[in-house]
């Protein structure tokens, strides 16, 4: 069936330096990818997203990079800052069906904590 | 109100009871989403709502799990005979586009 999958679960990184969140995905026909970020006690929140017939899309401080060859996607941080300690998320938007559903799938997540 | 809002936001219950959780989108989103997230875990897909056709409800685990969505907007969980092993936070999310925009989720302990 459909998977989106972390592999790694916990990271820990210093501060400063630059973070790589890894994820992969089953399904070839998603055509849709978000990355998202969930602090301690709140809903996981957008970061930022890539589409299908991109491979790399650049936000403030965060890249996201796609390769359909592998079905791999991840999440690079610069200068990672304390702010930055949170669990992430990948998550695939499936195909699109009559009437507009649409599934999203989510991966198990990373924690990543920061140094200081 | 400016985002989706999730009430209670915890929930003490007793082995056996039935409860019910609240989610209010954000007003004009017409797709509603609830996930169950076990502790360290990540996020399970229960019931999706797209506008007034019928809800996908692949997700819910087991027939003492049902959801409704009155009137396009808030949605109810409601979880009977609850368990020990429902404990976990529901959270619940609207879309626009092709995101999705959380409340902070209703963490229910079932003792």
């Amino acid at each position: 069936g459909e998977s989106v999958g972390l592999h790694l679960p916990t990271l820990s990184v210093q501060e400063g330096d630059n973070s790589i969140i890894n994820c992969a995905y089953s399904n070839s026909a998603s055509d849709y990818f978000i990355w998202y970020k969930q602090e301690s006690g709140k809903g996981p929140q957008f970061i930022i997203d890539i589409r299908s017939n991109m491979d790399k899309r650049q936000g403030q401080r965060v890249t996201v990079l796609l390769n359909k060859t592998v079905k791999h996607l991840s999440l690079q941080i610069a200068a990672t800052q304390p702010g930055d300690s949170a669990v992430y998320f990948c998550a695939e938007n499936g195909v699109v069906y009559s009437g507009g559903y649409q599934k999203v799938t989510f991966g198990t997540g990373t924690k990543l904590q920061v140094i200081p | 109100g400016a985002g989706v809002s999730q009430s209670p936001s915890n929930k003490v219950t007793e082995k056996g009871k039935d409860v019910e959780l609240r989610c209010d989108p954000i007003s004009g989103h017409t797709a509603l989403y609830w996930y169950r997230q076990s502790l360290g875990q990540g996020l399970e897909f229960l019931i999706y709502f797209q506008g007034n056709s019928a809800p996908d409800k692949s997700g819910l685990p087991s027939d003492r799990f049902s959801a409704e969505r009155t009137g396009g907007s808030v949605s109810t969980l409601t979880i009977q005979r609850t368990q020990q092993e429902d404990s976990a936070v529901y959270l619940c999310a609207s879309k626009n586009g092709q995101k999705l925009f959380f409340g902070s989720g209703t963490q229910l302990s079932v003792l």
